[in-house]
């Protein structure tokens, strides 16, 4: 079975500008997870999504944002790009809503000069 | 608040030196605690779960086990290839506001 994909795996962007980074979850898993990862805080988590509805939500500004098609592939976009958003983005897929047991893709590394 | 702690955050092992990894959490209720393995430029990699005090669960030169306030990751005669970051997480928050919480990771060196 597949893993979690991720697309692209690399990005260099300006500040200011916007991205869109996608994911295809493991097939079958239904709940999709983003955090992003740097040195300093660890893994944070961003959003999840469940059936194309938004669960829960971390202490991110409202810059990030995110979707879940009907496939269950998602989408997280940041818009107006800062330096401090350089990271390693992960998503996650998981079974049920209800399972912390989740899978991570490779990671889209965002590069923001 | 609930909180997750990784001791040490970077540990050097000369290849055959066991040892383990600290994990220590303060949450309401536990459900479940996780770990993983995340090698560079990679996503972490799921390892284990356990759910419950004295719960135990091993994987070649890995076991894990679980207390009431901790959780340990003993590593025996590690090899080179042992070398990774290895990350805790727990779920906090309570309904809708649940999520994983990770702790910073302990960076696994394994020189041969």
């Amino acid at each position: 079975k597949a893993g979690v994909t991720q697309t692209p795996r690399y990005l260099i962007k300006t500040r200011g500008q916007q991205v869109t980074l996608s994911c295809s979850p493991i097939s079958g898993h239904r709940s999709v997870s983003w955090y992003q990862q740097t040195p300093g805080q660890g893994l944070q988590f961003l959003f999840e999504y469940f059936s194309e509805t938004q669960r829960n939500k971390g202490n991110f500004p409202g810059r990030f944002s995110g979707r879940q098609f009907s496939n269950s592939r998602s989408e997280m976009n940041v818009s107006t790009l800062e330096l401090g958003d350089s990271a390693l983005y992960l998503c996650a897929s998981s079974f049920l809503d209800t399972s912390y047991e989740q899978y991570f893709g490779p990671g889209t590394r965002l590069t923001v000069t | 608040e609930d909180q997750v702690t990784q001791s040490p955050e970077a540990l050097r092992l000369q290849e055959g030196e066991s040892s383990s990894l600290n994990c220590s959490y303060t949450v309401s209720g536990l459900r479940g605690l996780f770990w993983y393995r995340q090698d560079p430029g990679k996503g972490p990699e799921f390892l284990f779960t356990l759910y419950s005090a004295g719960e135990e669960k091993e994987k070649e030169r890995l076991k894990a086990t679980l207390t009431k306030k901790e959780s340990f990751l003993h590593i025996t005669a590690p090899k080179p290839e042992d070398s990774a970051t290895y990350l805790c997480a727990v779920p906090a928050g309570t309904g809708a506001n649940s999520k994983l919480t990770f702790g910073k990771g302990i960076t696994l060196s394994v020189r041969p």
